[in-house]
């Protein structure tokens, strides 16, 4: 199936540093959604995105929808080791489908 | 609030056995809920979406007489793996959202591991 482009793939980060993701895509969506997936679990919502532009924040996340409305970006401040774990974009397009299109996942490794 | 919880949430069994999985959501009705798979370091991938009262939509490629769902009531989707291979073991996923509108957000549950030997 149709999956979405995350960058980087995995990436091993200092405790207290700032981290940054995106996801690409080759068509348009109308929502974009970020998730955390720990290891054995399921995902776990972070942030929701509606509209080409809009900035979200949940804490030390910030997630923006990008204005061309092919990408997001995901960004984590200040790191700490909890932040361990896979994190998953998903685009929905709407309309008459509530499908999700999931990306790729960036692995996110902290150094204490 | 938003709670999806799954049961079993590992099952081991015989190949040539089938398994049923059940999905619900705790605190509010889920019109749809969807199923997904995901193996091993690797994303989820939508095995189908149902609504309650309807059949479910299979995405291609799954097999619908493989991998049976009922959505019987707002709260509850089963998904029966059946005949089962080690094929088919994988994390299997489900999500539940409410709501008609457009944007609506996926809740999901904790996963159900099945091991086929």
């Amino acid at each position: 199936g149709q999956q979405l482009n995350q960058s980087p793939q995995s990436m091993f980060i200092q405790e207290g540093e700032d981290v940054s993701m995106n996801c690409t895509s080759s068509s348009i969506f109308n929502t974009w959604l970020w998730y955390k997936q720990d290891p054995g679990e399921g995902p776990v919502l972070l942030i929701a995105l509606y509209k080409a532009g809009e900035l979200t924040s949940n804490g030390r996340l910030t997630a923006q929808f990008g204005i061309t409305r092919k990408d997001s970006f995901l960004n984590i401040s200040a790191s700490i080791p909890s932040d361990v774990g896979i994190y998953f974009c998903a685009g929905q397009k709407g309309s008459r489908t509530y499908k999700y299109i999931f990306g790729t996942g960036t692995r996110l490794k902290v150094l204490a | 609030g938003a709670v999806v919880s799954q049961h079993p949430s590992w099952v081991i069994c015989k190949s040539g056995t089938s398994v049923k999985i059940e999905c619900r959501s705790l605190d509010f009705q889920a019109t749809t809920m969807f199923w997904y798979r995901q193996f091993p370091k690797q994303s989820l991938m939508l095995m189908a979406t149902s609504n309650e009262g309807s059949k479910a939509t299979y995405e291609q490629g799954v097999e619908k007489d493989k991998f049976l769902i009922n959505h019987a009531s707002l709260t509850l989707s089963t998904l029966t793996v059946t005949s089962a291979h080690p094929e088919d073991s994988s994390f299997y996923i489900c999500s539940a959202s409410w709501g008609a509108g457009r944007t609506d957000t996926q809740y999901f549950g904790p996963g159900t591991r099945l091991t086929v030997l």
